[in-house]
């Protein structure tokens, strides 16, 4: 069955530094997702993707953030210089089409934990 | 701010017993209500898309109802497994790419 994967499955850096983590979305999907979960708290929006461009994005989502799809096959997403605050499950995600009855399907996360 | 709430946040039943879960989210501008399944250390997994008001949808064990009127939702897991042990999240979809999750309600079933 396909599957979003997710690599690392944890990352731990330095504060200020900057971290990539990437993703490979559902070969034939087109709208790439990433949503986060800090600790004790409720999985969050980030940024929608579509067509190499931003969608929609969170107010989370500020100039420290930045995603891109590289190559065709991979979706990234970085954070320039990371935060304490960053910590948190990051969740890639997939869909085929992008109306609210299409099914998201979610890699199984990288954990963030900046020190 | 759009806010989607789950209640209980967490339960532990015995094998066996059946079990209910709610969802409530804006009744106003609705476009599908989505449950997931999440297991430690795996990916959520979509259970249900839900559209319509009354929508009632079965798989297996588990089933789920919606009430777009008065904005909420229920799953039931019907003879709890010790598998079904995960959290279980639901998640309001905006109508503009985005999905809005409530707290997580997580199911321990025990032998």
């Amino acid at each position: 069955e396909p599957e979003v994967t997710q690599t690392p499955s944890h990352q731990v850096t330095q504060m200020g530094q900057e971290v990539i983590l990437r993703c490979v979305p559902i070969s034939n999907h087109l709208y790439f997702y990433w949503y986060r979960q800090i600790l004790g708290q409720k999985v969050e929006f980030l940024v929608s993707f579509y067509n190499n461009e931003i969608s929609e994005k969170s107010e989370i989502f500020d100039d420290q953030f930045s995603v891109e799809r590289p190559d065709g096959s991979n979706f990234t997403l970085k954070i320039r210089s990371t935060k304490l605050e960053d910590s948190a499950m990051y969740f890639c995600a997939s869909t085929r089409e992008e109306t609210p009855n299409t099914e998201a399907f979610f890699g199984q996360g990288t954990r963030l934990t900046v020190v | 701010i759009l806010n989607v709430e789950q209640s209980p946040q967490s339960l532990h039943v015995q094998e066996g017993d059946s079990t209910n879960f709610t969802c409530s989210f804006p009744s106003s501008n609705f476009y599908a209500l989505h449950w997931y399944r999440w297991e430690t250390a795996k990916s959520p997994e979509a259970l249900f898309v839900m559209t319509l008001n009354g929508d009632e949808k079965k798989k297996g064990r588990i089933s789920a109802t919606l009430n777009t009127k008065e904005g909420y939702s229920y799953l039931y897991i019907k003879g709890s497994q010790p598998e079904d042990s995960a959290t279980y999240l639901c998640a309001f979809h905006t109508g503009f790419q985005k999905l809005v999750f409530g707290t997580g309600t997580r199911l321990l079933v025990s032998p």
